[in-house]
């Protein structure tokens, strides 16, 4: 079956510095990964996604860049705040009818001043 | 924007009771989904749905069922609920090939 896999559950860091959150996959289709951000007592909610190979997406200072030949999408951002702080999901949509999305663990980010 | 509508905020249950989460989506999605969410386990999925009058289980289904009346409305049925129950429970919407999915604020569910 489909996996992601995350395999940092905590990173910290102080302000200012750049950040890369590791997501790799397996899946026997043609993926969709999106990477979702949960602040604390919020839901989590889209932050980019990506179909294209080696294409770069970003959003709000973060960017990845689907890899299919390493089965990768990394999120990175240049310099993290303090409202970065967050937990942050990887996930895998299959484009083939399995309409059942798989999630990573999750990264737990904290930005200190 | 997306609306997914999540009922209650906040439950606490006795051992043994029955529960029910309420969840409703203006978005006209076809895919529904009920997560929950612990530490250290992210988002498990336990059911989801293609449409009215389906359900699927999902990796966790065990001591839950789902309903699917109508294209808006997905509940989570905890018949006889424990104390492992305990969790946030989020429901969303979307989630097929390039769609996003949008989540609910999530249901506290404390089994005492």
């Amino acid at each position: 079956g489909d996996s992601v896999t995350q395999t940092e559950g905590l990173v910290t860091l102080t302000k200012g510095l750049p950040v890369m959150l590791n997501c790799t996959y397996q899946t026997t289709y043609s993926p969709f990964l999106f990477w979702y951000v949960q602040h604390l007592n919020e839901a989590p909610k889209l932050l980019l996604k990506s179909s294209t190979d080696n294409k770069r997406t970003e959003h709000q200072g973060f960017y990845a860049t689907l890899h299919k030949s390493s089965s990768s999408f990394h999120l990175q951002k240049s310099s993290v705040q303090l409202s970065d702080s967050a937990l942050y999901f990887c996930a895998l949509n299959p484009s083939g009818g399995n309409y059942k999305p798989t999630f990573g663990k999750g990264t737990s980010l904290v930005v200190h001043p | 924007e997306a609306a997914v509508t999540q009922s209650p905020r906040n439950k606490v249950a006795v051992t043994g009771g029955k529960v029910t989460l309420s969840c409703n989506q203006t978005n006209n999605h076809n895919n529904m989904y009920w997560y929950r969410q612990d530490t250290g386990h992210g988002l498990r999925l336990i059911h989801y749905s293609y449409g009215a009058g389906s359900t699927e289980k999902g990796d966790i289904p065990d001591g839950y069922k789902a309903s699917r009346p109508s294209q808006e409305n997905f509940s989570l049925i905890l018949e006889l609920a424990t104390p492992s129950q305990t969790s946030v429970y989020f429901c969303a919407s979307g989630g097929g090939g390039a769609e996003t999915l949008y989540f609910g604020s999530g249901t506290r569910l404390t089994v005492l």
